[in-house]
């Protein structure tokens, strides 16, 4: 099955600190999204992007579908901007495989 | 928009019996909804994958006589395991999908409800 890797696995910043996160999958996607898993558990869409580039506030992602990669990259990081960010992808016929996550520390 | 519930948040039971975990989408019907299961700092893991009135489709290694799905409606799934072992502990969390409309959602996106955190003792 496909394979979804994401880089790096932890991170600490110091608050206003920028970072890029990346997400690499083996094989063709139809949809992938990026999203962050607060300290609660609940998860947060961040972007739906399987293909180009969108931008919301600090956060922007590129996808480079092509290249079988995505990146999200975090401008003037916040204390809130802590937690676990996943990539997802989907091939087809809705099923959805995860990431491992960048787990992220942003310090005051 | 694109608001989606569970109950219980928490759920502590006896090993040998069974909980009922509920998924709404509150402001949208749902074409299709899905069932994850996490453990602690790790990623998702999709258990299943449900659309209304049809049987629900168990990704591999997956019991679907453990793990009952019902979707009942386009705005309701649960999840009901049975018969709980102390490793069926986890974090259950839903998510539900929409299929394409003009202007707002893209195909597929899904959103998810804030997780279910069993217990089982």
């Amino acid at each position: 099955g496909i394979q979804v890797e994401q880089s790096p696995p932890d991170l600490i910043l110091q608050e206003g600190a920028n970072s890029t996160l990346r997400c690499n999958f083996s094989d063709s996607v139809n949809n992938l999204q990026w999203f962050h898993q607060n300290p609660w558990g609940q998860l947060i869409n961040l972007f739906y992007i399987p293909s180009g580039t969108k931008q919301n506030g600090r956060l922007s992602a590129t996808t480079v579908a092509t290249e079988r990669y995505s990146l999200l990259y975090i401008s003037s990081s916040q204390t809130t901007d802590s937690g676990v960010y996943f990539c997802a992808v989907e091939r087809g016929g809705f099923k959805t495989i995860f990431g491992a996550g960048t787990r992220l520390f942003v310090k005051a | 928009g694109a608001v989606v519930s569970q109950h219980p948040s928490r759920v502590i039971c006896k090993s040998g019996t069974s909980v009922k975990i509920e998924c709404r989408s509150l402001d949208f019907q749902a074409t299709t909804m899905f069932w994850y299961r996490q453990f602690p700092k790790q990623s998702l893991m999709l258990m299943a994958t449900s659309n209304e009135g049809s049987k629900a489709t168990y990704e591999q290694g997956v019991e679907k006589d453990k793990f009952l799905i019902n979707h009942a409606s386009l705005t309701l799934s649960t999840l009901t395991v049975t018969s709980a072992h102390p490793e069926d502990s986890s974090f259950y969390i839903c998510s539900a999908s929409r299929g394409s409309v003009a202007g707002e959602w893209s195909y597929n996106e899904q959103f998810f409800g804030p997780g279910t955190r069993l217990t089982v003792l």
